[in-house]
């Protein structure tokens, strides 16, 4: 099956720096990624939809100077949180869809956030 | 806009009996996609099963079932024989046109030895 991974699975920074997630299709292409991001016992939400080649686009609520995506690739899609603050410490996933198929989208193992 | 409502925030079930998690749904528009998904303790979001709008068949993969109601507008999922490896977050999830995914808030189903 389709494998999405992502880089660093954990990381744990102060508060102030900034950080550079990655999430890689490693089987197939994806011209549209999506990041989500989920709190302590709470459902998945979405930030943001990653497209290749373009600007991304930013859900309601969303800071996009603070939440930096960039879709440089068919198989790569960068979140950067810029001047990480505790209240971004999160659980970041991002998904891929398969390009040409509609109906599945991969997760990835997703990235523990943890900002002191 | 769309909108995922799941009911049951926790449920305990005997190993080897089935459960059923419920699943309503909101949307105007004709063609969408529901999904399945659970979700370990290790985080990671695990596909379980697919349902199209258009699809006149309820959806089956395996030991998961999703019982598709269009007109009440529910997608209940549906386990059968359940298993101790079964306790999980399990999210409810529709895809609209536009290719966003909006999550419910979850069920935690723990499977009783």
């Amino acid at each position: 099956g389709a494998v999405v991974s992502q880089h660093p699975s954990w990381v744990i920074c102060k508060s102030g720096t900034s950080v550079k997630i990655e999430c890689r299709s490693l089987d197939f292409q994806a011209t549209t990624m999506f990041w989500y991001r989920q709190f302590p016992k709470q459902s998945l939400m979405l930030m943001a939809t990653s497209n290749e080649g373009s600007k991304a686009t930013y859900e309601q609520g969303v800071e996009k100077d603070k939440f930096l995506i960039n879709h440089a690739s068919l198989t790569l899609s960068t979140l950067t949180v810029t001047s990480a603050h505790p209240e971004d410490s999160s659980f970041y996933i991002c998904s891929a869809r398969r390009t040409g198929v509609l109906q599945t989208q991969y997760f990835g193992p997703g990235t523990r956030l943890l900002v002191l | 806009a769309q909108k995922i409502t799941q009911t049951q925030p926790g449920m305990f079930v005997q190993e080897k009996e089935a459960v059923t998690l419920d699943c309503t749904y909101d949307t105007s528009d004709q063609s969408y996609g529901l999904f399945w998904y659970k979700q370990p303790s290790s985080g990671e979001m695990i596909f379980l099963i697919y349902q199209g709008s258009y699809d006149e068949q309820n959806a089956t993969e395996g030991r998961y079932s999703l019982n598709f109601q269009k007109a009440r507008k529910s997608a209940n999922l549906v386990i059968s024989a359940s298993q101790l490896g079964d306790s999980a977050m399990y999210f409810c999830a529709m895809r609209a046109p536009d290719d966003k995914i909006i999550f419910g808030k979850g069920t935690r189903l723990h499977i009783l030895p």
